[in-house]
């Protein structure tokens, strides 16, 4: 159980266009999904919070006009890059949270991840 | 607020060693501790989590963390590696604050393991 996935996996694109990202809890539902992105050999930097229903809140220094967020529903989460550069080539990670949290300290599950490269 | 520390970005064990990757964190509420393993170009996969009761935590593949609150640690260990577990390690601390919570991470640790 608790199965999160991502698509595309990967994804090549040119400088300018925008990019879409989606992803899905698949034998749960979830509130509240996480993005982040992980830059080589980093670690992960949480970008925004996504709430279903409502606006995601950004973290500071992310643009929220070039990260467009989009939970319309308890069992997808998208992720728009638009006018992507090559600066936003990245790995970008989806998470979870379950809506029927098994304890209160349930654990997010995370995406497979989608690697973005924009040329 | 919260982070975590993670000393030594590159560990290297050869096959059948312990294997010790070391956490520290600081928070100033009771922290909840997560141990995540990455292998290449994959999510994060939870091997462990501490959040109250027990400091010795038991995870998956033979991992294990104990929580030390006196020494703000959360250190990884597995007696004896894998070659499958060459992978990317993070810790990870959340505190709970009755809504969903906010996970801070390590910057990684990289375990080779060597025959």
């Amino acid at each position: 159980g608790a199965v999160v996935s991502q698509h595309p996996s990967r994804v090549i694109c040119k400088s300018g266009t925008s990019v879409k990202i989606e992803c899905r809890s698949l034998d749960f539902q979830a509130t509240t999904m996480f993005w982040y992105r992980q830059f080589p050999k980093k670690s992960l930097m949480l970008m925004a919070t996504s709430n279903e229903g409502s606006k995601a809140t950004y973290e500071q220094g992310v643009e929220k006009d070039k990260f467009l967020i989009n939970h319309a529903s308890l069992t997808l989460s998208t992720l728009t890059v638009t006018s992507a550069h090559p600066e936003d080539s990245s790995f970008y990670i989806c998470s979870a949270l379950p809506s029927v949290l098994a304890d209160p300290w349930d654990t997010q599950y995370f995406g497979p991840g989608t690697r973005l490269t924009v040329l | 607020a919260q982070s975590v520390t993670q000393l030594g970005s590159h560990v290297s064990v050869s096959e059948g060693a312990l294997v010790l990757l070391r956490c520290n964190y600081s928070s100033s509420v009771p922290p909840y501790l997560f141990w995540y393993v990455q292998y290449p170009n994959q999510g994060l996969q939870l091997l462990l989590k501490y959040t109250t009761g027990a400091t010795l935590v038991k995870g998956i593949n033979g991992f294990e963390a104990e929580f030390k609150k006196s020494e703000t640690s959360f250190h990884l260990t597995k007696p004896s590696a894998h070659m499958s577990d060459a992978a990317e390690y993070f810790c990870a601390v959340t505190t709970y604050t009755g809504t969903a919570s906010k996970l801070t991470f390590g910057t990684g640790t990289r375990l080779q393991v060597t025959l």
